[in-house]
């Protein structure tokens, strides 16, 4: 399958805690975003990268969230000290370039207890 | 500012037709597309419109008006698993992100 894949599916923290999501984009994609969708919302645009360059962080990234596409082909998204209101579905998508349609990944779904 | 407009909850009979209004306020207009997403699951691509005009694709059929700020996603022959959220989105094109900016969704339900 070649479609973007993302690890772990789920995850359940306590407040306070680290947490690391990785994302696999399809292979020759060089554009990869970070999206957040919480129940009954449409995704929010959280960053993107372009190759291994991030080119744009949104204001609903605090300082506790950093994501990192090292080699420009996977992509990481930590949270540290997490909130109870970082709950949320994280959601991967990439493209080949800006003006083609994006793929996302099934997501990563936080629970912060 | 960015604001993107649709309803929440549609309810429709299988075998019908339904009409999904989305309308926006963005900035760097660079297309607006049409996603589908069932529940716990990733949204998937439907259409895409970035000229004014109907885009047709079998059961599914998307109409664009730049000028009003206005499209529509037209779902012809429901099935019963066409019961789904259906996000409308409009990639801006500012700062060449090409970010993709969702409105909240319709849920809609398909009954028998």
């Amino acid at each position: 399958d070649t479609g973007v894949s993302q690890n772990p599916r789920h995850k359940i923290t306590k407040r306070g805690q680290n947490v690391t999501f990785r994302c696999d984009p399809i292979s020759e994609h060089n554009r990869l975003y970070w999206y957040r969708q919480t129940l009954g919302q449409g995704p929010e645009f959280l960053t993107y990268f372009q190759n291994e360059a991030q080119l744009e962080k949104s204001r609903l990234l605090s300082d506790r969230f950093s994501a990192e596409r090292p080699k420009g082909s996977f992509s990481t998204l930590e949270i540290q000290r997490t909130e109870q209101g970082d709950s949320a579905m994280y959601l991967c998508a990439s493209s080949f370039g800006g003006d083609n349609e994006q793929f996302f990944g099934p997501g990563t779904r936080l629970t912060v207890l | 500012g960015q604001n993107i407009d649709q309803p929440t909850e549609m309810t429709a009979t299988e075998g019908a037709i339904v009409q999904i209004n989305c309308t926006y306020q963005t900035s760097g207009f660079n297309g607006l597309f049409w996603y589908q997403q069932h529940a716990g699951e990733a949204p998937t691509f439907l259409s895409y419109n970035v000229l004014d005009g109907l885009e047709e694709k079998g059961r599914f059929s998307s109409f664009l008006s730049r000028s009003k700020g206005y499209s529509y996603l037209l779902l012809k022959e429901l099935q019963m698993k066409d019961s789904a959220s259906y996000l409308c989105a409009v990639r801006e094109s500012v700062d060449s992100s090409y970010k993709l900016i969702f409105g909240s969704g319709t849920r809609l339900l398909v009954r028998p």
